[in-house]
């Protein structure tokens, strides 16, 4: 797996708090992606990003915003948490894989958030 | 937007017995992907198709692409307990070949 890593791992919060979760790779990769994944939805994507400071609205992009000042980082961030927005949330970059060099997305471990 | 149906939901197998899972669009797809996730983990990439008609296995793992390319499916033989997790496909985004959609999932149980 490409070295994606996510912090934090765990996060129980309040109400209309403000919270950040952050992606780091270790790839070089220009494409990161924040998802969501919760039981019978699959992987929403929430926002993605193209290069430092170019992002974009994903499918579920409402009460989130990202930002991605360095191509290794990319942040998440609630801006007022909801109950809603309880979910497991994964981070990916996009490389490439196997000898024909198929645009792969490598995923990290995963936030899981619970909004209290 | 693209969107991709993905059945069944949950399947139960006996270990041992054969596994399916299927991927269905209402539109032509450039290509397919195919990820797994173990309970707890993130998704792994698999596999992708891209050929009209096109087969490739990996070890009991057989994949395909229908002739119209607008279904897949996801075939295991002789399941084990290893093959347990949620098997995903995912499309690309119409008009952005970076951006995936996935399917919602089929999550397998291998009973001993």
């Amino acid at each position: 797996d490409a070295g994606i890593t996510q912090s934090p791992r765990h996060k129980v919060t309040e109400t209309g708090t403000p919270v950040t979760l952050r992606c780091h790779q270790t790839e070089n990769h220009r494409y990161m992606y924040w998802y969501r994944q919760d039981p019978g939805h699959g992987l929403r994507l929430i926002h993605y990003s193209y290069g430092v400071k170019d992002t974009d609205k994903g499918e579920v992009s409402d009460g989130y915003s990202v930002s991605r000042s360095k191509t290794e980082d990319f942040l998440l961030t609630l801006e007022s948490a909801t109950s809603s927005q309880t979910s497991v949330y994964f981070c990916a970059s996009l490389g490439t894989s196997g000898t024909g060099g198929t645009d792969t997305q490598y995923f990290g471990p995963g936030t899981r958030l619970t909004v209290l | 937007g693209q969107q991709v149906m993905q059945i069944p939901q949950y399947q139960h197998v006996q270990e041992g017995e054969d596994f399916t899972t299927y991927c269905n669009s209402s539109t032509t797809l450039s290509n397919i992907q195919w990820y797994k996730q173990r309970p707890g983990g993130h998704p792994v990439f698999l596999i992708q198709l891209v050929k009209s008609g096109e087969v490739k296995k990996q070890k009991r793992l057989t994949f395909q692409f229908g002739e119209a390319k607008k279904n897949s499916s996801l075939h295991i033989t002789a399941t084990q307990t290893t093959d347990v997790g949620t098997y995903f496909c995912a499309v690309p985004i119409s008009g952005s070949a970076r951006q995936l959609t996935f399917g919602s999932g089929t999550q397998l149980t291998v009973l001993p």
